[in-house]
């Protein structure tokens, strides 16, 4: 089955590091960009980035660039989206999607959402 | 970046009416690349446009889209129950961008 698993839901505090995963299966994961979108609870989607993991070619959307670090592991199939240091603001659910073509394009393919909460 | 305004911000209509949404940009879109989706509280967005007219595997062919250069329109001809949802639309012909969503609520 095709499909984008993400990792669990965070509590963090303001000022912390966090890594979440989105890991894929049932496709050849280098032949696909992985995609990564923001949504605040009630908000609207963001689109933050996307990384083609055949060469690592990651690009980002402006409003996030330098603010997060998109990588990709292909001997374990998996997607990262890394904070250094997060605030508050960041709090949010965050998918990770897959286009549905061969370009950074529409995404067909959705992982399920990680809850993250930065509070003090 | 292309700035995407969904219009109206929230449409309340009857089961069988007729729903029609709006998406401007705010520069031409590259090969009318533009995308509409579904999101259903608690889910993930789900694909059901693309290349402004396309429908994507398994949406529904009362949903249809249209439009080119900076004004797109996604139409619902008579809504189902399962349709009152937020769409948003999302260009990728410059980077990606989506639009703020317009919420299609039960009148």
């Amino acid at each position: 089955e095709v499909q984008l698993v993400q990792s669990g839901a965070e509590v963090k505090k303001p000022g912390e590091s966090v890594k979440i995963s989105c890991k894929a299966s049932g496709y050849i994961f280098t032949n696909f960009w992985i995609g990564w979108v923001r949504q605040v609870p009630g908000k609207g989607l963001e689109w933050m980035g996307i990384i083609y993991p055949g060469d690592s070619d990651a690009r980002y959307s402006p409003s996030f660039q330098g603010r997060v670090t998109i990588s990709a592991d292909k001997s374990v199939t998996t997607a990262y989206l890394h904070w250094s240091s997060l605030e508050a603001s960041d709090t949010a659910i965050y998918y990770c999607a897959r286009p549905q073509g061969a370009g950074p394009g529409p995404s067909d393919l959705w992982g399920q959402g990680t809850m993250v909460t930065v509070s003090s | 970046e292309t700035v995407l305004t969904q219009s109206p911000g929230t449409l309340s209509l009857s089961p069988g009416e007729r729903a029609t949404l709006s998406c401007r940009a705010s520069q031409s879109i590259h090969n009318n690349w533009l995308a509409w989706y579904q999101q259903r509280p608690g889910q993930a967005p789900r694909l059901l446009i693309y290349g402004a007219s396309s429908r994507a595997t398994g949406t529904p062919d009362r949903f249809s889209g249209s439009g080119s250069g900076t004004d797109f329109t996604l139409t619902i001809s008579r809504l189902e129950p399962e349709d009152f949802a937020v769409y948003y639309c999302q260009q990728y012909g410059r980077s990606l961008t989506f639009g703020g969503g317009t919420k299609v609520e039960i009148k």
